[in-house]
């Protein structure tokens, strides 16, 4: 059984740019989630998708958005790059969110 | 809110010496807990999680979790620490709803293996 599979697994961006990350669930899966991790502020959440519909989300600018497709597929963009919004950007997805996620290997995000 | 705790944040034990890494939570119900280990560069693998019954879970690579709800605590166990067990741990903690759709997570717990 595949996976969570994040691509691009390394990206280097430029200030003031926008960036998108693509997060491809286990098979099945329905429920997508997204965190962000850094030195500094550790594991934080960004937003869960269900079903296509955002279901929750964490206390980020409204720079970072997201999306799920009808696949389960989910994207989440970042849109006028900041140094800060360096990190590793990690998806997780569920069949079932009472039993836990399966995070896949991150995007490492570089901000220049 | 709720919130995790993870006092310890880099712990060096010696190769076949026995682990506790320490969680404890805020939450207002029944939480679910879980316990993720990350190798550098990587994601978050699912060692053990706790939503109800037992109060000792076992989970994958020798690893077992007790939950105190007395001590609001979550630790992490492990009778003999191999070298491979090198890593940061997370513990977390997720609503218990119909939807425990966000996981609060703290800070991580370095573990450093001697030989």
């Amino acid at each position: 059984k595949a996976g969570v599979t994040q691509t691009p697994r390394y990206l280097i961006k430029t200030r003031g740019q926008q960036v998108t990350l693509s997060c491809s669930p286990i098979s099945g899966h329905r429920s997508v989630s997204w965190y962000q991790q850094t030195p500094g502020q550790g594991l934080q959440f960004l937003f869960e998708y269900f079903s296509e519909t955002q279901r929750n989300k964490g206390n980020f600018p409204g720079r970072f958005s997201g999306r799920q497709f009808s696949n389960s597929r989910s994207e989440m963009n970042v849109s006028t790059l900041e140094l800060g919004d360096s990190a590793l950007y990690l998806c997780a997805s569920s069949g079932d969110p009472n039993r836990g996620y399966t995070f896949g290997s991150g995007t490492r995000l570089t901000v220049v | 809110a709720q919130s995790v705790t993870q006092p310890d944040i880099h712990i060096t034990v010696s190769e076949g010496a026995s682990l506790e890494l320490r969680c404890n939570y805020s939450y207002g119900a029944t939480p679910y807990l879980f316990w993720y280990v990350q190798s550098p560069g990587q994601g978050l693998q699912l060692l053990l999680k706790y939503f109800s019954g037992d109060t000792l879970v076992q989970g994958i690579k020798g690893f077992e979790a007790e939950f105190k709800r007395s001590q609001s605590s979550f630790n992490l166990r492990k009778p003999s620490v191999h070298w491979s067990d090198a890593a940061e741990y997370f513990c977390a903690v997720g609503a218990a709803t119909g939807t425990a759709s966000k996981l609060t997570f703290g800070t991580g717990t370095r573990l450093q293996v001697t030989l």
